[in-house]
């Protein structure tokens, strides 16, 4: 049973980079079958869909954060980060990591429990 | 983009209903959608993907079905554990987008 955990500080400062973790326990982070995704949800909104990391190195970011995202893999380490640059208060959301699987089509089919970050001086 | 629209918005239904939702792509996406449970506090839950495949371990009261620019989830009998919000998600084209959700309550 895979097992995805978020980490990071819950509080950002404005114009400074967000960083997260996700821990991933019962699988490989470096299986070809996956894409290590985050996703956001800011509060009371829908879901955004931030970027992924393939095993391979390669990358796809939503255009709309692209220039402000880089979203890495460990495979020392078994997790994945997340870095989002210049964050303002429209980047306060709670940030889920996510595995997008190519049996189901890449749907995201397991998530970790989210993390809460503000951005505020 | 391709731009996902969810409709009803906001649902009131009783237990036992059958209820469906509608999704609509602003273009043809296949059969390449997802659809996703979401509690409040919760993550999203996968139900659904290529449109009609019920993910393991989901109720089999869930269905999907569509092609193209339009999809509907149904719900057969709506039971006490499945007031939460729905969204759909298209698979076929980056950036992955999703509706806006629907949110279903209890009448």
């Amino acid at each position: 049973q895979v097992h995805l955990q978020e980490s990071g500080p819950g509080l950002v400062k404005p114009s400074e980079t967000l960083s997260l973790t996700c821990i991933v326990s019962g699988g490989s982070v470096s299986s070809a079958s996956y894409y290590w995704s985050w996703i956001r949800q800011p509060p009371g909104k829908g879901l955004e869909w931030i970027g992924y990391n393939y095993f391979t190195g390669s990358t796809n970011y939503n255009p709309s954060l692209k220039s402000r995202v880089t979203i890495s893999v460990d495979t020392s380490k078994n997790q994945f980060s997340l870095k989002l640059s210049s964050v303002t208060a429209a980047d306060t959301a709670v940030y889920y990591c996510a595995r997008a699987t190519l049996a189901v089509v890449t749907a995201f089919d397991v998530w970790g429990q989210g993390t809460v970050v503000t951005v505020s001086s | 983009d391709i731009q996902l629209t969810q409709s009803p918005s906001f649902l009131s239904a009783s237990v036992g209903d059958r209820v469906t939702i509608t999704c609509r792509a602003s273009q043809g996406i296949s059969s390449y959608l997802a659809w996703y449970q979401q509690k409040s506090g919760k993550a999203p839950k996968l139900l659904i993907y290529a449109a009609s495949t019920l993910q393991s371990g989901v109720p089999s009261r869930f269905s999907g079905s569509g092609s193209g620019t339009e999809f509907t989830l149904t719900i057969t009998s709506l039971q006490p554990e499945d007031f939460a919000t729905y969204y759909c998600q298209q698979l076929n084209s980056y950036p992955r987008t999703f509706g806006q959700g629907t949110k279903v309550e209890i009448k």
